[in-house]
């Protein structure tokens, strides 16, 4: 089976960083997804990460460390409207699914 | 706007009965994906198809049934309805399986 663990709240100011983690452990691992999702909205695609090291696009970065089952989503310059949830997603070799952790449900006060 | 379009956007009905969700993917995307959020639990895997083929099943109960059209579109059924069916259901479509997941607008599923 799969795990996957996040942090199920965090806060940060206007204008901070922020990093979120998500530690998973899964066999065949096969790619980690970061969406966005606005509540009663649908999730929308921030990143992948399928080999170690840093993914850069705009302000967002994700990184992965496939031996300690380790990611996390660093958001910077931080905007109201990126208060949200964020949600870790695993893909594994056998299924061609993702299995989702719970998610980060961030908030950003001015 | 992913393109992947989901309809009824709401949908409130009684416990016992059934519906039909229908989920629209992105042009030429093969893949549909259906899952389920509930207030309490994260996104629960469903179910997929690939191309109008069953390619792996999730969390999903009896109940419930899918399937995907000749012109890729698909339909979840959900019947004997339930209180704790009521959630939201999101339909996400790739090019191919295991590729990124674009999601609908989901429909929103209240059971009385």
């Amino acid at each position: 089976g799969q795990n996957i663990d996040q942090p199920t709240e965090m806060t940060a100011t206007e204008g901070a960083i922020v990093q979120i983690n998500c530690t998973y452990q899964t066999s065949g691992f096969n790619g980690l997804f970061w969406y966005q999702q606005h509540a009663g909205e649908a999730p929308t695609f921030l990143s992948y990460n399928v080999l170690d090291g840093l993914e850069e696009k705009g302000r967002f970065s994700s990184f992965l460390s496939r031996s300690k089952g380790y990611s996390y989503l660093l958001l910077k310059e931080l905007q109201m409207k990126d208060s949200a949830s964020y949600l870790c997603a695993v893909r594994n070799t056998g299924r061609r699914a993702l299995t989702f952790g719970s998610g980060t449900r961030l908030q950003v006060q001015p | 706007d992913s393109g992947v379009t989901q309809t009824p956007k709401h949908l409130i009905t009684a416990t016992g009965q059934r519906v039909t969700l229908r989920c629209s993917p992105r042009s030429g995307d093969l893949s549909v994906y259906w899952y389920q959020q509930s207030l309490d639990q994260g996104l629960q895997f469903l179910i997929q198809y690939y191309n109008g083929e069953e390619r792996a099943k999730g969390n999903i109960l009896e109940r419930f049934s899918a399937q995907q059209f000749p012109d890729l579109h698909s339909e979840l059924n959900l019947s004997s309805l339930e209180l704790g069916d009521s959630a939201l259901y999101f339909c996400a479509s790739s090019p191919s399986a295991g590729d990124t997941q674009y999601f609908g607008p989901g429909t929103r599923l209240t059971v009385l």
